[in-house]
């Protein structure tokens, strides 16, 4: 299956590191992505990971894979108001070609 | 433009109307997606445009949807006789898919069309 599940809201206080969690169901995935997307706005890329990497770090952004259990994190250190956005992960499966299939999205608001 | 650029932002339509939605690629960009974003739903893949290669249409939810990409530019999805569950927003990406290199995965995102059937 193309599966890609998050949870739907985090809520989190600035300065605050926030985990955003993602789970996959297919094992054949070759890359898997986090876009952002900001209020009425189309998505951007923030990061990517290769399924033979464990772990990406990119500033404040950290990427941890768990291929066993088919686990996606992102992790943002001194979380700001600017980051409040909805965060999507997403996948290339092997053979899938080149159609990224995404997660539910998970919206991220930061308090002060 | 230097981004993707979508057409109309709004569109308010009939239930049983047809509607149409453009999209302008980043040029020079050779893929072309389209995806429809749901409240809740995440985003569902409808089709993709890649070169002169057939699209791929899998994800296209019924036949009152289709789509052109005229020239390996700009871009059209239409549908046909809108229901209401069709509301939503359907954002349109590109991509440069460069030859003998690793492609990266990045897509360009436009800002979307929202559409709501009455």
């Amino acid at each position: 299956g193309e599966d890609v599940e998050q949870s739907l809201f985090l809520s989190v206080r600035e300065g605050d590191s926030s985990v955003i969690n993602c789970t996959y169901t297919d094992s054949s995935s070759t890359y898997l992505y986090w876009y952002k997307q900001e209020p009425g706005a189309g998505l951007q890329l923030l990061t990517y990971i290769f399924s033979n990497m464990d772990m990406k770090q990119d500033q404040r952004l950290t990427v941890l894979l768990n291929k066993k259990d088919k686990h996606l994190s992102l992790r943002i250190a001194d979380t700001q108001t600017g980051d409040s956005a909805i965060y999507f992960c997403a996948e290339i499966l092997t053979g899938g070609g080149n159609k990224l299939t995404f997660g539910t999205g998970t919206q991220l608001k930061v308090e002060l | 433009g230097a981004g993707v650029s979508q057409s109309p932002s709004n569109k308010v339509t009939e239930k049983g109307k047809d509607v149409e939605l453009r999209c302008d690629p980043i040029s020079g960009h050779t893929a072309l997606y389209w995806y429809r974003q749901s409240l809740g739903q995440g985003l569902e893949f409808l089709i993709y445009f890649q070169g002169n290669s057939a699209p791929d249409k899998s994800g296209l939810p019924s036949d009152r949807f289709s789509a052109e990409r005229t020239g390996g530019s700009v871009s059209t999805l239409t549908i046909q006789r809108t229901q209401q569950e069709d509301s939503a927003v359907y954002l349109c990406a590109s991509s440069l898919m460069p030859s003998g290199r690793l492609w990266t995965g990045e897509l360009f995102f436009g800002e979307g069309s929202r559409l709501t059937v009455l």
